[in-house]
């Protein structure tokens, strides 16, 4: 299986900085994946990584490292409506390219 | 591009009774399609894969036989939930694979269900 791992909360302030770390273990790793997801909502797409790097869309980024299993999303000039859950996910080719996801973590943006 | 419907997205049943939810890729074919079911403040867990026109995979400790899976378009998947108990109620969201990339999955909406 796959150990994903994030950490539960995080809080920030509007306008600044917030990195989500998330760390796994997976015997096929095929892409990892971070969604956004509001209560009571479904989960949107926010980023999608396969090779080492850094992709940046807007005002978040997404960041992995295969050798290390770890990823991080990076949410810039934080605004009240970023308060939410975001989820780090998987992809495994050796678990029939099904996605795992964590635990999700809860970021807060107060004002 | 790239939206999935459910329908509906919420539902109150008695105990007992048997619930259908529908899941549409509404401008993509989906060669597969998820379904996840979510309680409160935990993740996304993974109940069943459907394959279009074959029957669907289903993780470990999920009942076939109780969370019916039939996908039998390239847009449409349907979970029923037969003789519902309390303990069913939860988030069930459904996703989608497009056909023409694999690489992708987006979310449908999710269908709150409570039973009562």
């Amino acid at each position: 299986g796959q150990n994903i791992d994030q950490p539960t909360e995080m809080t920030a302030t509007e306008g600044a900085i917030v990195q989500i770390n998330c760390t796994y273990q997976t015997s096929g790793f095929n892409g990892l994946f971070w969604y956004q997801q509001h209560a009571g909502e479904a989960p949107t797409f926010l980023s999608y990584n396969v090779l080492d790097g850094l992709e940046e869309k807007g005002r978040f980024s997404s960041f992995l490292s295969r050798s290390k299993g770890y990823s991080y999303l990076l949410l810039k000039e934080l605004q009240m409506k970023d308060s939410a859950s975001y989820l780090c996910a998987v992809r495994d080719w050796a678990n029939d390219y099904k996605l795992s996801f964590g635990a999700g973590t809860t970021v807060t943006v107060r004002a | 591009g790239a939206v999935v419907s459910q329908h509906p997205s919420w539902v109150i049943c008695k105990s007992g009774t048997s619930v259908k939810i529908e899941c549409r890729s509404l401008d993509f074919q989906a060669t597969t399609m998820f379904w996840y079911r979510q309680f409160p403040k935990q993740s996304l867990m993974l109940m069943a894969t459907s394959n279009e026109g074959s029957k669907a995979t289903y993780e470990q400790g999920v009942e076939k036989d109780k969370f019916l899976i039939n996908h039998a378009s390239l847009t449409l998947s349907t979970l029923t939930v037969t003789s519902a108990h309390p303990e069913d109620s939860s988030f069930y969201i459904c996703s989608a694979r497009p056909r023409d990339r694999v690489g992708e999955q987006y979310f449908g909406p999710g269908t709150r269900l409570t039973v009562t």
